[in-house]
């Protein structure tokens, strides 16, 4: 147990809908990613919060939106759903300036 | 940004040893990881680089070349459980920001 926690775990939605994934990082964590992985693909970033603020972005969809709450815990909004978005989304984080990313077992997405 | 290389798939036998590569360029610089993955779960952290040289971790080691650019993996005494995803990640330098190669897919034969 890697001590992230993503929900849900597995979530099916039609084309149109608008979702929206949680994550809890690890106790005194304070920087969040949020990864999409297709099917055989690697893992896309599409954003990363620190401490609340935005630190970088990725190749996010404008559909697409994220935050990081003052509890450190994030969420990810995706909108206008397609079913080119079915995928697993990951979280993950780590200190910040830490040696390490500890991943959750992610959100499987099935956009039908 | 970042761009990061590393081969689709290697086979190798069981016990033998498989020699993973990865290069990158890369705005920045703070350190390069790799991870295991295996399919439908989550990346788990093997390694970690920041500095020139190697690190050993049991049956797994990896080395970094700053200069040049390049990392490897290196998996020892392989077993089948070995089978999996291996994903090389740099660190950028001002963001932090963590970005993975596409993954290199080891399958241990008997």
């Amino acid at each position: 147990d890697s001590g992230v926690t993503q929900t849900p775990k597995h979530l099916i939605t039609a084309t149109g809908q608008r979702v929206t994934l949680r994550c809890s990082p690890r106790s005194g964590d304070l920087s969040v990613y949020w990864y999409q992985q297709s099917l055989d693909q690697g893992l896309q970033f599409l954003i990363q919060y620190y401490n609340g603020e935005e630190r970088a972005k990725g190749n996010i969809l404008e559909r697409f939106s994220a935050q990081q709450f003052p509890d450190l815990h994030s969420e990810l909004n995706l909108s206008s759903l397609e079913l080119g978005d079915s995928a697993l989304y990951f979280c993950a984080s780590s200190e910040g300036r830490g040696p390490e990313a500890f991943f959750g077992q992610g959100t499987r997405l099935t956009v039908v | 940004g970042q761009n990061i290389d590393q081969p689709t798939k290697m086979t190798a036998t069981e016990g033998a040893i498989v020699q993973i590569n990865c290069t990158y360029q890369t705005s920045g610089f703070n350190g390069l990881f790799w991870y295991q993955q295996h399919a439908g779960e989550a990346p788990t952290f093997l390694s970690y680089n920041v500095l020139d040289g190697l690190e050993e971790k049991g049956r797994f080691s990896s080395f970094l070349s700053r200069s040049k650019g390049y990392s490897y993996l290196l998996l020892k005494e392989l077993q089948m459980k070995d089978s999996a995803s291996y994903l090389c990640a740099v660190r950028g330098g001002r963001d932090y920001k963590l970005s993975f190669g596409a993954g290199t897919t080891v399958t241990v034969r008997a």
